[in-house]
């Protein structure tokens, strides 16, 4: 069972544009929410994270959005560059009174950003 | 700071073998996790160990293991390599657990 999801492999944008990647997950007990970018033959690099408590988060062109009511948060990359070219795994984990759980990634959005 | 170090950087093994992956966390980081990458699917969790004990366990058969030393530093093995257990593996340092720094991973291959 998929806890996340992001259920668009691959993504084209044109330069310049907006970038949306989507992320849905099913355990309503996830209050935290991460967005990891990867090259090819490199590991996973953080890129931005929301809590629960907000709806949205911003770091220069990227920003994410949390719909709890829906589970569903979104990476909006605005604009795009050829550089943003990357599998973009979404991932999310939940506060015990030991800490957080282990991180659950979804599979991935392949992005191309064509120049 | 020196991020995340993994070696070897790629491996090639026949079925049946065992291997030995290491991980060197950032300076001052803890927890080590570490995570399978296969073609088409997500990361997915091993195991995560803090202070030289197993804090969080996947769901993965019991040919992988793993241990860390006192200076953080941690190896994982997999024993009776299958060919399915070819992957990228990555580990993963933080201070606290939802802020991951990952190393570039180790590539293995099973023949």
């Amino acid at each position: 069972d998929q806890q996340v999801k992001q259920n668009s492999p691959s993504l084209s944008v044109q330069e310049g544009r907006i970038s949306i990647l989507n992320c849905d997950y099913t355990n309503s007990m996830f209050d935290y929410f991460l967005w990891y970018k990867k090259y090819p033959a490199e590991g996973p690099t953080f890129l931005i994270s929301i809590s629960s408590i907000k709806d949205k988060n911003e770091d220069g062109r990227f920003t994410v959005f949390l719909n709890k009511s829906a589970k569903h948060l979104s990476l909006h990359i605005v604009p795009s560059q050829p550089g943003d070219s990357a599998v973009y795994f979404c991932a999310a984990s939940f506060l015990l009174n030991s800490g957080n759980t282990p991180l659950v990634f979804g599979k991935g959005t392949r992005l191309s950003v064509i120049a | 700071k020196a991020g995340v170090t993994q070696t070897p950087r790629y491996l090639i093994k026949t079925r049946g073998q065992q291997v030995t992956l290491s991980c060197s966390p950032i300076s001052g980081h803890r927890s080590v996790s570490w995570y399978q990458q296969t073609p088409g699917q997500g990361l997915q969790f091993l195991f995560e160990y803090f202070s030289e004990t197993q804090r969080n366990k996947g769901n993965f058969p019991g040919r992988f293991s793993g241990r860390q030393f006192s200076n953080s530093r941690s190896e994982m093995n997999v024993s009776t390599l299958e060919l399915g257990d070819s992957a990228l593996y990555l580990c993963a340092s933080s201070l606290r657990l939802n802020e991951q720094f990952f190393g570039p991973g180790t590539r293995l291959t099973v023949l």
